[in-house]
């Protein structure tokens, strides 16, 4: 069955602190992965794409990583802002087909100051 | 500036009651998509369109209805069949198909009164 897991369900960091958020899927043939920063009642807005060849990219103090052979992701903060309190949410798209994009549940995080 | 814009961003229905999300991008994607997002659950597909006057059933598509007379365009109508439907609705779009990523707005929470 595709699945995407995410772990953490919830996080609560010191403000410049940190954290590392972690993206487990099963789902086949695999397309592409991407990372989603979701502000509450917002839309989610994305952070992220990494394809099967890519193993690291950046957007600021966001870093993801990919491990396509064990199928994992991390997403990576530094230097915690009050602003980065929001859900992540883990996106893998299944080939090109339309329908096929999995969610992952997303790890909430709180910035505490 | 391009973008989708979701209305309203609150609404209340009475049992009974079938209520329309409105849900309109003005950045020339061809596909459009209904999520619907409960708390502790990855977002759930409920219809999707990749073409004008052509839509699709996603996988929580019952209770539900759509139509996509404009491409620029996707209302989702949630009928009285739809016996939960208390959530946060989320309206998305791709130039193509999912692969491309999506651009979301900024989503409708319907509560049942």
């Amino acid at each position: 069955k595709n699945q995407v897991e995410q772990s953490p369900q919830s996080l609560i960091i010191l403000e410049g602190k940190n954290c590392t958020l972690q993206c487990n899927y099963t789902v086949s043939p695999f397309s592409n992965l991407r990372w989603y920063k979701q502000d509450t009642g917002r839309g989610p807005v994305s952070l992220t794409i990494m394809t099967f060849s890519e193993n690291t990219k950046s957007n600021g103090r966001y870093t993801a990583t990919l491990d396509a052979d064990t199928k994992q992701s991390s997403l990576h903060i530094t230097a915690s802002q009050l602003s980065d309190s929001a859900s992540y949410i883990c996106v893998v798209s299944q080939g090109s087909s339309a329908s096929k994009i999995i969610f992952g549940s997303g790890t909430r995080l709180s910035i505490r100051p | 500036d391009g973008g989708i814009t979701q209305s309203p961003k609150y609404l209340f229905r009475k049992e009974g009651q079938n209520v329309t999300l409105s849900c309109e991008q003005n950045l020339n994607h061809d596909a459009m998509y209904w999520y619907r997002q409960d708390p502790g659950q990855g977002l759930r597909l409920i219809y999707y369109s990749q073409i004008v006057n052509d839509f699709q059933k996603g996988d929580i598509a019952e209770g539900y209805s759509v139509s996509r007379e404009k491409k620029e365009s996707f209302p989702l109508t949630v009928t009285s069949a739809q016996k939960n439907p208390t959530a946060f609705y989320l309206c998305a779009s791709t130039p193509r198909g999912q692969g491309y990523g999506y651009t979301f707005g900024s989503g409708t929470r319907l509560t049942v009164v």
